[in-house]
């Protein structure tokens, strides 16, 4: 596709459930980043991956929060028995190179009730 | 921690206006960039700047580095309803370039 694409675009899960959540970043772009925003704020930075080396983990919130990179194109990020503080939108970013422009998908929605 | 501050939060003013947004640190960023952010949609880049005191012009959009590399400022001429929307400020530390610590946020609206 032209764009990041991310599915699905609204998940809505009961608390303690697993998910997971996926992200098709633009072809050929070998850097992939998520991001949490919170009520139309600012975003969080959760992890990132460039290439073949290992993933920056330093913004995971906890344990709960998992995310893999495979073939260095498709990523999913899971989140294990969610809370309700988990709601928040979930964005996946790619760049042809770390700290170059980053285009952002259009996010998955997360509801945990 | 929140290291860059953006203010105001929230802006609501009337086509033909002129407005500022402020994003502030006390840390010194390599290279900043502003992105704007509609309803449903992820951000999307307007501009980068990395040299202290750089002022770069996007149509009726100013923007400028502090010379220090601490702060930034975005400033619009004759806002139009388009200009509505989420603008957000992102810093990259030298060396972590990977990693864009994002601002609190500025949410303008324009009205007719």
């Amino acid at each position: 596709g032209a764009g990041v694409s991310q599915s699905p675009s609204n998940k809505v899960t009961e608390k303690g459930k697993d998910v997971e959540l996926r992200c098709d970043p633009i072809s050929g772009h070998t850097a992939l980043y998520w991001y949490r925003q919170s009520l139309g704020q600012g975003l969080e930075f959760l992890i990132y991956f460039q290439g073949n080396s290992a993933p920056d983990k330093s913004g995971l919130p906890s344990d709960r929060f998992s995310a893999e990179r495979t073939g260095g194109s498709v990523s999913t990020l899971t989140i294990q028995r969610t809370q309700q503080e988990d709601s928040a939108v979930y964005l996946c970013a790619s760049s042809s190179y770390k700290g170059e422009k980053l285009f952002f998908g259009s996010g998955t929605q997360l509801s945990v009730l | 921690t929140q290291l860059l501050e953006q203010s105001p939060q929230f802006l609501s003013i009337q086509e033909g206006e002129n407005l500022t947004v402020y994003c502030n640190s006390s840390s010194v960023f390599s290279s900043l960039q502003w992105y704007r952010q509609e309803p449903g949609e992820g951000p999307v880049l307007l501009v980068t700047v990395v040299t202290g005191g750089e002022v770069k012009k996007l149509k009726r959009l100013t923007f400028q580095f502090g010379d220090a590399r601490k702060d930034s400022s975005l400033h619009i001429t004759a806002a139009q309803p388009g200009d509505t929307g989420l603008y957000l400020c992102a810093g990259a530390k030298t060396g972590t370039a990977s990693k864009l610590t994002f601002g609190t946020g500025t949410r303008l609206q324009v009205t007719l």
